[in-house]
């Protein structure tokens, strides 16, 4: 099983839609949780942190579920701007390194 | 504020050839560093990191070295180039947030090996 995993997608959704991302993640010792966006042919961009509680930022909302050990991105009122690939990425205190799913595509169509 | 810079941005070098590629980050001090690799289509390939100067971590065997001359640098090399190491090579590091601590990429170097 690996330690990080996403569905790869593509999500194909219209603008204005909502989508839901999920990732799941093996190590129960797991303490930090990202999600990080991608686009084609670029480095991936720190999109939000994952707070315990759950957060907001502006249209993207991200939650972590411990029991289930997945972590989840909803992004409400779809743009064409948020056509990107979506990364996750999980790391445990002490071990310095951070595990990245290999990302889900998201396409918004006009 | 802090910003990370690698070169070159695109490298095409034929099999066999040597490698070297540099990483640099200004703004901050003692950051920990890491070298990924990411395959077209695929995700990231963790290769090495660095906690400090000199101390580097290997994570996947291969012909592949890395070292951290001063603080803020890290480099990639590779004496024999394979058609397998063509990737795009991110350079990354991190610090502490608000409560956690937080990855940031550089532009990375995308590398096509003939």
């Amino acid at each position: 099983r690996k330690e990080v995993e996403q569905d790869p997608g593509p999500f194909n959704v219209p603008e204005g839609a909502t989508v839901a991302f999920n990732c799941t993640y093996s190590n129960s010792a797991s303490q930090s949780f990202f999600w990080y966006r991608q686009d084609c042919r670029k480095e991936p961009k720190l999109l939000m942190s994952v707070y315990s509680s759950g957060n907001e930022d502006g249209r993207f909302t991200a939650q972590l579920n411990r029991a289930s050990q997945y972590i989840s991105l909803l992004i409400r009122d779809s743009k064409l701007s948020d056509s990107a690939t979506y990364l996750c990425a999980v790391s445990t205190s002490g071990t310095y390194k951070y595990i990245f799913g290999t990302g889900t595509r998201l396409k918004v169509l006009a | 504020s802090q910003t990370i810079h690698q070169w070159p941005a695109t490298l095409v070098q034929p099999v066999g050839s040597p490698l070297s590629l540099e990483c640099t980050v200004e703004g901050t001090s003692n950051p920990n560093l890491y070298w990924y690799r990411q395959a077209a289509g695929r995700g990231l390939q963790l290769l090495f990191y660095s906690v400090g100067i000199g101390q580097i971590s290997s994570e996947v065997p291969q012909n592949l070295s890395a070292s951290r001359p001063q603080d803020r640098q890290f480099i990639l090399s590779s004496k024999k180039l394979l058609l397998s190491d063509s990737g795009f090579y991110l350079c990354a590091w991190s610090a502490w947030g608000k409560t956690q601590e937080t990855q940031y990429f550089g532009p990375g170097t995308r590398l096509l090996v003939l």
